[in-house]
C-alpha cells in the first residue's frame, strides 16, 4: 500500500493562468475524491468519482474547475484562468467502495496565486 | 447550515488532562462517522472510525448518538504529540456519497 499520491506539491503562478494537479490513488480503491483547503476550514469537497465515472460535481466550485479519471486509475484537477481566491491546498483522497470505508488522503498540492 | 459543525477551539489542556470535543451533524441520512486528526500544513489523517456503540483505541474513544445527530471524541491523558486539529466527518449514501468535514477543533497539550 503505497498510499495516495499527488503532483506537484506546490504550485506558484500568475492569475490567468490554468494550472493541472495530478492524483494517484491506492491501487485496490475504486473512489477518488477531491476537496479543497483554505486556512482555518475543513476539506471542501468538490467531486468524486467510482472507478472513471464522475458521479458528483455540483460542488465544483466553478466552470473552470474539472476533474477526470479517464481510466479509473489516476485522477487530475484542471482549474483554468486561476483568481487569486483559488489559493489554497487541494487534497485528493481514495476509498474502497462500501459503507463505512474511510477516506485516505495525499500530501495535498498547495496553489499559489500571484 | 453547515452539514458538520464543531466547536472550533481552541482548546489549551495541560499533559495528562482528558478532554472531549463535540460534533453536530445535521443530514440524518448520514451512516458512517469518523474522527480525521490534521497536523499544521499537512493532510488529514484517520484518527478513527465511530461506531453506533462507541468504539475505543487505546486513549481515545468515540461516541455516536444518532437521535441527537452527534458525535464525540474524548482523549485521556493527553500527550504533547496530541496537539493537532480533530476533524470530524459524516459521511453516507443518502449524502450523494460525499464526505462532510466539520471545520475542525483545534487543541494544544501544554507542558
Amino acid at each position: 500500500d503505497t498510499g495516495v499520491s499527488q503532483d506537484p506539491r506546490h504550485k506558484i503562478t500568475k492569475r490567468g493562468q490554468n494550472v493541472t494537479f495530478r492524483c494517484d490513488p491506492i491501487s485496490e480503491h475504486n473512489r477518488l475524491y477531491w476537496y479543497r483547503q483554505t486556512l482555518g476550514q475543513g476539506p471542501e469537497f468538490l467531486t468524486y468519482f467510482q472507478n472513471e465515472a464522475q458521479l458528483e460535481k455540483s460542488r465544483l466550485l466553478s466552470d473552470r474547475f474539472s476533474a477526470e479519471r479517464p481510466k479509473g486509475s489516476f485522477s487530475t484537477l484542471e482549474i483554468q484562468r486561476t483568481e487569486q481566491g483559488d489559493s489554497a491546498m487541494y487534497l485528493c483522497a481514495s476509498s474502497r467502495w462500501g459503507g463505512n470505508q474511510p477516506q485516505h488522503f495525499g500530501d495535498g498540492t498547495r496553489l499559489s496565486i500571484l | 447550515r453547515k452539514e458538520v459543525e464543531q466547536d472550533p477551539g481552541p482548546f489549551n489542556v495541560p499533559e495528562g488532562a482528558t478532554v472531549a470535543f463535540n460534533c453536530t451533524y445535521s443530514n440524518s441520512a448520514s451512516q458512517s462517522f469518523f474522527w480525521y486528526r490534521q497536523d499544521c500544513r499537512k493532510e488529514p489523517k484517520l484518527l478513527m472510525s465511530v461506531y453506533s456503540s462507541g468504539n475505543e483505541d487505546g486513549r481515545f474513544t468515540a461516541q455516536l448518538n444518532r437521535a441527537s445527530q452527534y458525535i464525540s471524541l474524548l482523549i485521556r491523558d493527553s500527550k504533547l504529540s496530541d496537539s493537532a486539529t480533530y476533524l470530524c466527518v459524516a459521511h453516507g449514501e443518502g449524502t450523494g456519497n460525499q464526505f462532510y468535514f466539520g471545520t475542525g477543533t483545534s487543541l494544544t497539550v501544554i507542558p
